[in-house]
């Protein structure tokens, strides 16, 4: 597609609840990031993938969360038995080639959690 | 471990007036440095990509510039309007493949009509 689409666009879940956050990137591009952006914050880095290989996950906070790429293509992150502070906006973001090669990145519109 | 801040933290700026927005980086091994621009409840539009041998770039009444050395950018907005309103964020790319683009928290601008 032409951007980065992210669903659901929003998703209001109750604390114990599964959730699973879609992330479609441009077509064709090999790398893919995850960043959680709490309210008023700037977005921190959850995890990155290299096509399908998830080669760096030191930022998701807890073994509650999980991501995916099985293709290397569209990713999904998940979040077990989710609790409040997980309440976030969720972004998903592609770039052209693998990362710290000098190229941007393109963000989608993200997913907001908010978990009561 | 890379940190990025941006000073100041909210602008409020009457209609037409020229203004800087602040970024600096701890570590200045990167290989670039983008700036975003976040309306509310929306996702991070990219305005510019500065290369780390580049010392500027330009796109409309936007302008980016970044000094390496110092560890600093700057991202100059002229004649601003109102539609400028929104929160403006830096993000400093690695000069290591695999590594992960480190955020600031932004700067909020409001421009008044």
């Amino acid at each position: 597609g032409a951007g980065v689409s992210q669903s659901p666009r929003y998703k209001v879940a109750k604390r114990g609840q599964d959730v699973a956050l879609r992330c479609d990137p441009i077509s064709g591009h090999v790398s893919l990031f995850w960043y959680q952006q709490a309210l008023g914050q700037g977005p921190e880095f959850l995890t990155y993938f290299q096509n399908e290989a998830q080669l760096d996950k030191s930022g998701l906070p807890s073994d509650r969360f999980f991501a995916e790429r099985p293709e290397g293509s569209v990713s999904t992150l998940k979040i077990q038995r989710t609790q409040q502070e997980d309440s976030a906006v969720y972004l998903c973001a592609s770039s052209l080639v693998e990362a710290g090669a000098g190229y941007g990145y393109t963000f989608g519109s993200g997913t907001r959690l908010t978990v009561v | 471990k890379q940190e990025v801040t941006q000073i100041p933290a909210a602008l409020s700026v009457p209609e037409g007036e020229n203004l800087v927005l602040n970024c600096s980086f701890t570590d200045s091994a990167i290989y670039n440095l983008q700036w975003f621009r976040q309306d509310p409840g929306k996702g991070l539009t990219s305005l510019l990509l500065i290369q780390s041998s580049q010392r500027e770039q330009t796109s409309g009444r936007l302008n980016a510039s970044l000094d390496k050395s110092s560890g600093r950018s700057t991202l100059y907005i002229a004649a601003s309007q109102p539609g400028d309103s929104a929160t403006y964020l830096c993000a400093v790319g690695p000069d290591n493949y695999g590594q992960n683009f480190v955020f600031g928290p932004g700067t909020r601008l409001s421009v008044l009509p």
